[in-house]
């Protein structure tokens, strides 16, 4: 089986860098997405890692350890907007694109 | 606008009914993913369709079934409802050999059983 273990949540203030761990037990995996939602919105594709390191989109950047089980999403520069709850989720063995999520967490940013 | 399009947008039944819910996955994605979410709770996966063709099964239960038609649009039907198949039910459409995987999720369907 697989599970993805996340806190559930998370508060920073405008302007500052925060990191969302995901620590996982799983029996192989292709690679570690992360994905945002909005207020029981769409979840929408924030990063994917399929090798370990750090991938950087703008001013969101994932990272991946398969030796630690354990990835992060750093956002920098953080926005009012930014406020959202964030999803890590593995990709099976064979790279097909069904996602198993993380437990989610709800990231608060405040003035 | 991810291009995948769910109705309906809220629903609001009581229990022992039976309901339908309606996917469009993106133009050219074959593939279609249907997801459940409870409050404050994560995504689960429900049940993969490829090109008409189930692919994946996950801890669907029995009172729900779903199939893909051939112009790939996809339903998910729920039978026998009860207060805790309230959720938020989500469908997603992927493109086939996409490198990173990525999920196009529908605004969801938003389901009350009362």
């Amino acid at each position: 089986g697989q599970s993805l273990e996340q806190p559930s949540e998370v508060t920073a203030v405008e302007g500052a860098i925060v990191q969302i761990n995901c620590t996982y037990q799983t029996s192989g995996f292709y690679g570690l997405s992360w994905y945002q939602q909005h207020d029981g919105g769409a979840p929408t594709f924030l990063s994917y890692n399929a090798l370990d390191g750090l991938e950087e989109t703008g001013r969101f950047s994932s990272f991946l350890s398969r030796s630690d089980s354990y990835g992060y999403l750093l956002l920098q520069e953080l926005q009012m907007k930014d406020s959202a709850s964030y999803f890590c989720a593995v990709r099976p063995p064979g790279g097909g694109n069904k996602l198993t999520f993380g437990t989610g967490t709800q990231l608060k940013v405040e003035l | 606008d991810s291009g995948v399009t769910q109705t309906p947008k809220h629903l609001i039944t009581a229990t022992g009914q039976r309901v339908t819910l309606r996917c469009s996955p993106r133009s050219g994605d074959l593939s279609v993913y249907w997801y459940q979410q409870s409050l404050d709770q994560g995504l689960q996966f429900l049940i993969q369709y490829y090109n008409g063709e189930e692919r994946a099964k996950g801890n669907i239960l029995e009172r729900f079934s779903a199939q893909q038609f051939p112009d790939l649009h996809s339903e998910l039907n729920l039978s026998s409802l009860e207060l805790g198949d309230s959720a938020l039910y989500f469908c997603a459409s992927s493109a086939s050999g996409s490198s990173t995987g990525e999920l196009f999720f529908g605004e969801g369907s938003r389901l009350t059983v009362l």
